[in-house]
């Protein structure tokens, strides 16, 4: 059974477009997170949600734009792509609780922008 | 300010050797977790160990034990007999305690790659 998992693995488009990346987690927890890692790969933080409810917004575009549906599921939309967007975006998610720290990772989607 | 360091860039090894790879962490934080992470050339994250930062006790599972010193703010992993199937790059990662809740988040570190020869 998966755990994390992510939609689209891989993501080729050109720039201006706008494109959306779905995650979706069976593991019954309540906070989920957006992760990118760039080509030197370093990880960084970009949003988390708990229960809906838009928890963290690190210095992001606003040409981002999370949303959740429920709380197992967390999407990406990203409006008018550049090709600095262009890395690897992982979705994790946890338990929103103190001492249950431990976030779990989806596969990644490997978007390139053209 | 949070901040992780791995200074390690790149380790290379060959089969059977020893490797430790080093993680320093900064918080002002009273309770915090670290983390290891393992990034295979697959290209997933999977999650290695946490630790708490009230149990000092080092832990060890098969292969892999980590080394947990809060007077040096480190927190290493090492190897036992490196396999080539450990090549993959390596994160340290921090998350505060204090707060707890949704509101943490993962500080992670650049990353070490390790290349295990046969």
């Amino acid at each position: 059974d998966t755990a994390v998992s992510q939609t689209p693995k891989y993501l080729v488009t050109q720039m201006g477009n706008d494109k959306s990346i779905k995650c979706e987690q069976n593991l019954g927890h309540d906070t989920m997170y957006w992760y990118k890692q760039d080509s030197k790969k370093f990880l960084k933080i970009m949003f988390s949600y708990n229960n809906k409810e838009l928890i963290i917004n690190e210095t992001v575009p606003n040409r981002f734009s999370p949303k959740s549906p429920d709380k197992a599921h967390l999407n990406l939309h990203i409006n008018s792509l550049e090709l600095g967007d262009s890395a690897v975006y992982f979705c994790a998610s946890r338990l929103g609780q103190r001492g249950l720290e431990t976030q779990y990772f989806g596969p990644g989607t490997r978007l390139l922008v053209l | 300010a949070q901040k992780v360091t791995q200074a390690q860039t790149e380790i290379s090894v060959v089969e059977k050797e020893d490797v430790t790879l080093d993680c320093v962490y900064e918080t002002r934080d009273t309770t915090y977790y670290l983390f290891w992470y393992k990034q295979p050339p697959s290209g997933e994250l999977v999650f290695l160990i946490r630790r708490n930062s009230f149990d000092e006790q080092n832990e060890i599972s098969g292969r892999y034990s980590w080394n947990f010193q809060k007077s040096t703010s480190s927190f290493n992993f090492t190897i036992t007999a490196s396999q080539v199937v450990d090549s993959a790059v390596y994160f340290c990662a921090l998350s505060e305690g204090n707060y707890g809740g949704a509101t943490n988040k993962l500080i992670f570190g650049t990353g070490t790659l390790l290349a295990v020869q046969p």
